[in-house]
């Protein structure tokens, strides 16, 4: 079965210093990867996804993910954090079953504190 | 990117009522939509895969006949919390899927009093 885990629950760094949110993940076949971030009371705004290619994957507001398969690492990166990027963040793999859509399993997510 | 809206936002209702959860995606047809459902300061768990113009397949402790979902067309599935009490309190988030990645709607904070 496909599964992602985020092993921190929260991640604090200061603004303009580099930031790293972790994502392992275990699947059987080549992954679908995704980064997802939530803020308060919203929906998921899509950030980055990792499919075939480059195993860096640059994506949306500066963000980057880097696809390691020999780790089964999928870290999300920025090289300098702000404020404004303080929200809950998801890391998820597409379950590759079924057809005509299909499901988006999430970890359990990391909250990130960037502080001025 | 696609668009999935969703409509309410949020709402309050009374216990006993009933709640009508609307997504739609606006640039797309969807065959397949999904509903999850947020408690505080947890991750999204999928309740119900929502399939156009057939039944809906719950998730495995779901209760089908409190979560009733329709899929009446391609761009839009609707999800109703039947008889509602507190404990169904939460946020619910719909999702259609494109090519590869899915595509939230702004999700819908249920409180139930």
């Amino acid at each position: 079965a496909q599964s992602v885990a985020q092993p921190e629950d929260q991640v604090n760094v200061a603004e303009g210093n580099p930031l790293t949110v972790k994502c392992t993940y275990s699947v059987s076949g080549n992954p679908y990867l995704f980064w997802y971030v939530q803020y308060p009371n919203r929906g998921l705004q899509f950030l980055l996804k990792y499919i075939t290619g480059d195993n860096l994957v640059k994506g949306s507001y500066g963000f980057e993910a880097e696809f390691n398969k020999s780790q089964t690492s999928f870290h999300l990166k920025k090289p300098s954090a702000l404020v404004s990027d303080s929200a809950l963040y998801f890391c998820a793999v597409r379950d590759m079953k079924g057809t005509g859509g299909f499901k988006t399993i999430f970890g359990a997510g990391t909250r990130l504190f960037v502080k001025a | 990117g696609a668009v999935v809206s969703q409509h309410p936002s949020w709402v309050i209702c009374k216990s006993g009522t009933s709640v009508k959860i609307e997504c739609r995606s606006l640039d797309f047809q969807a065959t397949t939509m999904f509903w999850y459902r947020q408690f505080p300061k947890q991750s999204l768990m999928l309740m119900a895969t929502s399939n156009e113009g057939s039944k809906a397949t719950y998730e495995q402790g779901v209760e089908k006949d409190k979560f009733l979902i329709n899929h009446a067309s391609l761009t839009l599935s609707t999800l109703t919390v039947t008889s509602a009490h507190p404990e169904d309190s939460s946020f619910y988030i719909c999702s259609a899927t494109g090519t590869t990645e899915a595509f939230f709607g702004q999700g819908t904070r249920l409180t139930v009093v």
